[in-house]
């Protein structure tokens, strides 16, 4: 149950793309297309972004999308605005009905 | 509209005991899957459970196996987490959150407020 592996932040101007990655292995990512992705702001609850890899839930910008290649997951933000500062979190299924959650990114607009 | 609530949360000593609950509204509570993530002041999310919606399957990250145990009373639209011999790593937020199916797909897409559980002498 080793958490995914994420990059500890990632920064963009406004208007500019981003993307996280989210590393896992073939008992997590690369064995099931069930990855979500959370949005955290300071103090706050976490929010779903994204679910099974691709899907928005409704009321989320289209600006997020995601996209998996093997192991990897990745989260894009595009459009950057300031309040997509945040800490963003991908998840997985992991088999056996457990889950595992990524080490988390900070989001700064600089 | 979807409400998780926790409650219970608060200090207490290596090796102690404490349950926390969670107050579920808006959603038909008994057809859902149920889960704990938890999160140390200044880290990062991490899953600890996850419940069934008719309660009698339950599985748990290694680091609380054995110490922790998940329940729920669907005629109280409440989820309970029992932790046991608890240790200073286990402080933390709490959240519960819920996991649904929606016909076109599976997500945890609600989660409470969280409540802080410290472990300390």
């Amino acid at each position: 149950q080793s958490a995914l592996t994420q990059p500890a932040s990632v920064s963009g101007s406004p208007g500019q793309s981003i993307t996280i990655s989210c590393a896992g292995t073939i008992s997590d990512i690369g064995s099931y297309n069930l990855v979500s992705w959370f949005q955290q702001h300071p103090g706050k609850a976490p929010r779903l972004i994204l679910y099974e890899g691709t899907k928005r839930p409704s009321g989320v910008s289209n600006r997020f999308s995601g996209s998996k290649s093997g192991y990897t997951a990745s989260l894009t933000i595009s459009g950057l605005q300031a309040e997509d500062e945040a800490d963003y979190y991908c998840c997985s299924y992991a088999g056996s009905s457990t889950y595992v959650f990524g080490t988390g990114t900070t989001v700064t607009v600089v | 509209e979807v409400v998780l609530v926790e409650s219970g949360g608060g200090l207490v000593q290596p090796g102690g005991s404490l349950r926390l609950s969670c107050a579920a509204s808006g959603f038909t509570f008994r057809r859902d899957w149920m889960h704990w993530v938890r999160q140390a002041p200044g880290k990062g999310l991490v899953w600890v459970s996850r419940i069934s919606p008719d309660g009698t399957g339950t599985t748990y990250a290694d680091s609380v196996k054995g110490r922790f145990t998940f329940s729920r009373d669907n005629t109280k639209n409440t989820l309970y987490l029992q932790m046991n011999s608890l240790k200073a790593e286990d402080t933390a937020v709490y959240y519960c959150a819920r996991e649904h199916y929606d016909g076109s797909g599976s997500a945890i897409d609600y989660w409470g407020q969280g409540t802080l559980v410290t472990v300390s002498s």
